[in-house]
């Protein structure tokens, strides 16, 4: 299957401070990429929608100020937690899709702790 | 909105054993289901991809079933080994185009 790899998988920041997380498509071009979260046993949320070259459609809760989508290219999607909080911590994972409705491919996910 | 249920939560068995695992979901209005596989503190590996006009997916010991008028798939695993040991997780797209998840199955396989 193709390649989606995410960056860093593990990160550990003090609150207030940024983070920024890629996702990219190694071998395809990923039409649309999409961003989830995922809590301790449970399953994934989806956050926002992110199509090349226009903004990001996020869900309803989910601050569009406090978690800041680029998708600069066809290959590469950034999710950016600004300012953040320990309850922000979590396991933050991305997907793309070369077309719509093929099939979704998933990068290794990003652990985030914020204290 | 789409709601995918997973039953069991989670199951052990000893090696060699077959085994089902289930999904529904409310909507039968979808483009596609997969199921995935999710590796403790790891991303999710696609097992397996039903588009809506198919019947079912076979890949190796793997076979997925969909009967999209009822809302329900069925992952089969044959002869199931401790390297199969993790959760799967099953989920369907719709109109929506984001994958709509399940809470999962946790499953474990004992030698």
């Amino acid at each position: 299957g193709a390649v989606v790899s995410q960056h860093p998988s593990w990160v550990i920041c003090k609150s207030g401070t940024s983070v920024k997380i890629e996702c990219r498509s190694l071998d395809f071009q990923a039409t649309t990429m999409f961003w989830y979260r995922q809590f301790p046993k449970q399953s994934l949320m989806l956050m926002a929608t992110s199509n090349e070259g226009s903004k990001a459609t996020y869900e309803q809760g989910v601050e569009k100020d406090k978690f800041l989508i680029n998708h600069a290219s066809l290959t590469l999607s950034t999710l950016t937690v600004t300012s953040a909080h320990p309850e922000d911590s979590s396991f933050y994972i991305c997907s793309a899709e070369g077309a719509v409705n093929t099939e979704a491919f998933f990068g290794q996910g990003t652990r985030l702790t914020v204290v | 909105k789409q709601e995918v249920t997973q039953i069991p939560a989670a199951l052990s068995v000893p090696e060699g054993e077959n085994l089902v695992l289930n999904c529904s979901f409310t909507d039968s209005a979808i483009y596609n289901l997969q199921w995935f596989r999710q590796d403790p503190g790891k991303g999710l590996t696609s097992l397996l991809l039903i588009q809506s006009s198919q019947r079912e997916q076979t890949s190796g010991r793997l076979n997925a079933s969909l009967d999209k008028s009822s809302g329900r798939s069925t992952l089969y695993i044959a002869a199931s080994q401790p390297g199969d040991s993790a959760t799967y997780l099953c989920a369907v797209k719709d109109s929506g185009y984001a994958l709509n998840f399940g809470k999962g199955t946790s499953l474990l396989v004992t030698p």
